[in-house]
């Protein structure tokens, strides 16, 4: 399968606890987007890097989320001190630069007791 | 910054009926106007997509039309299946920037 593809697929933390999520773009694609989905909503972006570079954040994007795709390829999210509001499943995908066409990874889905 | 607005949120009908699906955009910048299918627990997955400099595109039974004027564009579904059923959303974009999603419509089709 050479698909997006996200790690874990599902993960349960308690309050005050770090998690981090992991999200490996199909290989030809050198941007990666990150979107948070709540239930009954559609996607909201958070982040995208274009190669390794983190060219744009969204307001939602608190300072206890850090983003990093180190080498251009696989990207990690990382949620520290995690809060029951930040349950929701966290989706990644990829792009090329000449077509905008994302295409998304199953989801992380994420529940903070 | 863009916002999209979806309707109708719940649509029920009828193997072999139509469904339409109607998003509209607030930026006229927006030139890049996805539509995705979401199944229960599964990632978004591209059906269509629509670029600016056209007004309709199809694919077997799915076409988008899009009225830039207007700013509003929709997905049409035609002699739907049971396997159709899933939440649809709608997205609009500069190319290049972030995307906008609608709140999404579930799509029910009856056998």
């Amino acid at each position: 399968d050479t698909g997006v593809s996200q790690d874990p697929r599902h993960k349960i933390t308690k309050r005050g606890q770090n998690v981090t999520f992991r999200c490996d773009p199909i290989s030809e694609h050198n941007r990666l987007y990150w979107y948070r989905q709540t239930l009954g909503q559609g996607p909201e972006f958070l982040t995208y890097f274009q190669n390794e570079a983190q060219l744009e954040k969204s307001r939602l994007l608190s300072d206890r989320f850090s983003a990093e795709r180190p080498k251009g390829s696989f990207s990690t999210l990382e949620i520290q001190r995690t809060e029951q509001g930040d349950s929701a499943m966290y989706l990644c995908a990829s792009s090329t630069r000449r077509v905008e066409t994302q295409y998304f990874g199953p989801g992380t889905r994420l529940l903070v007791l | 910054g863009e916002n999209v607005e979806q309707h109708p949120s719940t649509l029920s009908v009828q193997e072999g009926d139509s469904a339409v699906i109607k998003c509209t955009y607030s930026d006229s910048a927006s030139n890049y106007f996805p539509w995705y299918k979401q199944e229960l627990g599964k990632g978004p997955q591209l059906i269509i997509d629509i670029r600016s400099n056209v007004g309709e595109k199809k694919d077997q039974r799915i076409a988008v039309t899009l009225n830039k004027t207007a700013k509003h564009f929709s997905l049409h579904i035609t002699e739907t299946q049971p396997e159709d059923s899933a939440v649809y959303f709608c997205a609009a974009s500069i190319i290049g920037n972030d995307m906008r999603f609608g709140a999404g419509t579930r799509l029910t089709v009856k056998p």
